[in-house]
């Protein structure tokens, strides 16, 4: 069973509007959120993170919103631009693990011109 | 180049062989992790060590897999007897000390294995 699911294998935003990117999780014991982005060829790099204690974080373009009863996050990006398209993975820790993070099968992003 | 770096990235192997992949991690990195990550789904925790121990290891490793980081720098990871379930790209990471959480593991760009 998939304890993070990311619903939506691909998403089409044009240039410069607000791309929105989905994570549903199961397990109330996470206690910490992740956004990675991966472009072909190479590892995923890390992005923005989340503690289950808020339920905002803004790192410039980028923002993550956590809504903790309904066991959803997302991630912002506004405004999106061409280097945007990528695959994006939703990642989260369980407070019975330091350092096993369970991942969401990612979100191809897709930026339009 | 100062990343974390794979070798192979690419391996085909034949069913029942075994495969040894090496990880070297960015220096002073004294965190390591290996993942695994099949077509179409995300990364899959494998194991991870602190230095040269092994301190946390998936359910999902069998005894066919092991992992060694003998002096604390470099690692290995063996797969023996290989299936063609175990055909998937092999992503090892590396984290600085005095970190807690993973944000800030930085990824290698994978090593690519498909098992005939």
């Amino acid at each position: 069973d998939q304890q993070v699911k990311q619903n939506s294998p691909s998403l089409s935003v044009q240039e410069g509007r607000i791309s929105i990117l989905n994570c549903d999780y199961t397990n109330s014991m996470f206690d910490y959120f992740l956004w990675y982005k991966k472009y072909p060829a190479e590892g995923p790099t890390f992005l923005i993170s989340i503690s289950s204690i808020k339920d905002k974080n803004e790192d410039g373009r980028f923002t993550v919103f956590l809504n903790k009863s309904a066991k959803h996050l997302s991630l912002h990006i506004v405004p999106s631009q061409p280097g945007d398209s990528a695959v994006y993975f939703c990642a989260a820790k369980g407070v019975d693990s330091n350092y096993q993070l369970i991942w969401g099968a990612g979100t191809k992003l897709i930026i339009k011109p | 180049d100062t990343g974390v770096s794979q070798d192979p990235r690419h391996k085909i192997t034949k069913r029942g062989q075994n495969v040894t992949f090496r990880c070297d991690p960015i220096s002073e990195h004294n965190r390591l992790y290996w993942y695994r990550q099949t077509l179409g789904q995300g990364p899959e925790f494998l194991t991870y060590f602190q230095n040269e121990a092994q301190l946390e290891k998936s359910r999902l490793l069998s005894d066919r897999f092991s992992a060694e980081r003998p002096k604390g720098s470099f690692s290995t990871l063996e797969i023996q007897r290989t299936e063609q379930g175990d055909s998937a790209m092999y992503l090892c990471a590396s984290s600085p000390p005095g970190q807690t959480v993973q944000e800030t593991q930085y990824f290698g760009p994978g090593t690519r294995l498909l098992v005939l």
